[in-house]
């Protein structure tokens, strides 16, 4: 069975502090996907990588796919309360070629003003 | 809006009873998928169609679950005999297939509650 470990589960801090989201396995993906979802809502994607030390800027989101492709990061620089939600991983395996999505339990962030 | 919606966005049910929810995906997307999510996790795959063609089903989708995909175009998933451990968001996402095959957009989902 695939897994995707995310640290840490739950994260509280004040706006304007740094943070960083770590999601690890011990399988291979082709492509990962961090998504945020706000509750009562569907995930919404904030970006894709594919390529091994693949590195990603959105504004103040970077993200990072490790060179194995086992593992990824997400860091947020200077977070505002609207960062606020929680933060998910997906990986898609490459050999099968489904698509299908195999998800981090998700990390919850709460920024406080 | 040309995103994937979902009906219902809530759906109250007694146990036992049957449900059907209603997802269209983003129209030129071939590949559409459900997922389940319970509170606290993140979501589970539980199948997929390419166009019409149902290809994989998880084995958290028992007998009492039913998707289809008749036209291609929105799928229906059914639930019968609803338990309480149904009670879950369901999610529908659509993929356009292809050289960029990997990004799922997804619905706003339904809300399931099985009392």
């Amino acid at each position: 069975t695939q897994l995707l470990e995310q640290s840490p589960q739950f994260l509280s801090i004040q706006e304007g502090e740094n943070l960083t989201v770590y999601c690890n396995s011990s399988s291979v993906f082709s492509s990962l996907q961090w998504y945020r979802q706000e509750p009562g809502e569907g995930p919404v994607l904030l970006v894709t990588v594919v390529t091994g030390g693949e590195v990603k800027k959105l504004k103040r989101l970077t993200f990072q796919f490790g060179d194995a492709r086992k593992d990824s990061s997400l860091h947020i620089t200077a977070a505002q309360t609207g960062d606020t939600g929680l933060y998910l991983c997906a990986g898609a395996h490459g050999s099968s070629n489904t698509g299908k999505l195999i998800f981090g339990q998700g990390t919850t962030l709460q920024v406080k003003p | 809006d040309t995103g994937v919606s979902q009906n219902p966005r809530h759906k109250i049910t007694k146990r036992g009873q049957n449900v059907t929810f209603r997802c269209d995906p983003i129209s030129e997307h071939n590949r559409l998928y459900w997922y389940r999510q319970t509170l606290g996790q993140g979501p589970e795959f539980l199948t997929y169609f390419q166009n019409e063609a149902q290809l994989e089903k998880s084995r958290l989708l028992s007998d009492r679950f039913s998707a289809e995909r008749p036209k291609g175009s929105f799928s229906t998933l059914e639930i019968q005999r609803t338990e309480q451990g149904d009670s879950a968001m369901y999610l529908c996402a659509s993929l356009a297939g292809g050289k960029s095959s990997y990004e799922q957009y997804f619905g706003p989902g339904t809300r399931l509650t099985v009392t």
